[in-house]
């Protein structure tokens, strides 16, 4: 079973524009990552987000953690058309929740495509 | 330094034949993962290794899914007399644990079609 769910499904920009991807999710959790998955290549770690940080930076990557939401938001700025992928949140609930503190549980992921 | 790598990329099987793929981690990555990713959804979680020891197996579909890591580096998922609900592809990866969260490593995967 997946916890997070990804919104939108699909997204299409332009180069330049910024890209908002968002994942909710069900049961509390240790922390929250998100993955790039280019298409006929494995998954890429982009950036973790721990339980008590609401922001996190990674060059043109912010995610914020709304916990009382269980809800994320990855937005990429300036995008360009190496930006093109499916983008995937992955939790993982902890022991509290009947997690494991290893296993991740994933979205079902949200398409961009950068039109260049 | 080499990433995670999966062999084969592709395997095509018949229906009832058994399969066996292989992932090589990280060097020195104590933890290994297994994941199937069906067409258009995200990994799924299969099993999980800590060195050689297999400690979470929960995600294994049916008892034809067998997972080992027999020297607590390279990893073989098999899957016996397959069915076409196993077309896939399956993913592994490693981490160096730290602290209370990490990142894990993905291979490329091995897409598996059973016709």
């Amino acid at each position: 079973s997946q916890q997070g769910e990804e919104d939108p499904q699909a997204l299409s920009i332009q180069e330049g524009e910024n890209a908002t991807m968002n994942c909710s999710y069900k049961t509390s959790i240790n922390n929250l990552q998100w993955y790039r998955q280019n298409s006929g290549r494995g998954l890429v770690h982009l950036i973790l987000i721990r339980s008590n940080e609401r922001e996190k930076h990674s060059g043109r990557l912010r995610v914020t953690l709304d916990t009382s939401k269980k809800s994320s938001s990855l937005l990429i700025t300036a995008s360009r058309a190496a930006d093109t992928a499916s983008y995937f949140c992955a939790t993982d609930p902890g022991f509290l929740s009947g997690g494991s503190n290893y296993k991740l549980t994933f979205g079902k992921g949200t398409l961009l495509t950068v039109n260049p | 330094g080499a990433g995670v790598s999966q062999s084969p990329r592709y395997k095509v099987a018949k229906r009832g034949q058994d399969v066996a793929l292989r992932c090589d981690p990280i060097s020195g990555h104590v933890s290994l993962f297994w994941y199937q990713q069906a067409l258009g959804q995200g990994p799924e979680f299969l099993t999980y290794f800590q060195n050689e020891a297999q400690l979470d197996k929960s995600g294994l579909p049916s008892d034809r899914f067998f997972a080992e890591r027999p020297e607590g580096s390279v990893s073989t998922l098999k899957i016996q007399r397959t069915q076409q609900e196993d077309s896939a592809v399956y993913l592994c990866a490693s981490s160096f644990r730290r602290d209370r969260g990490y990142e894990q490593y993905f291979g490329p995967g091995t897409r598996l079609t059973v016709t």
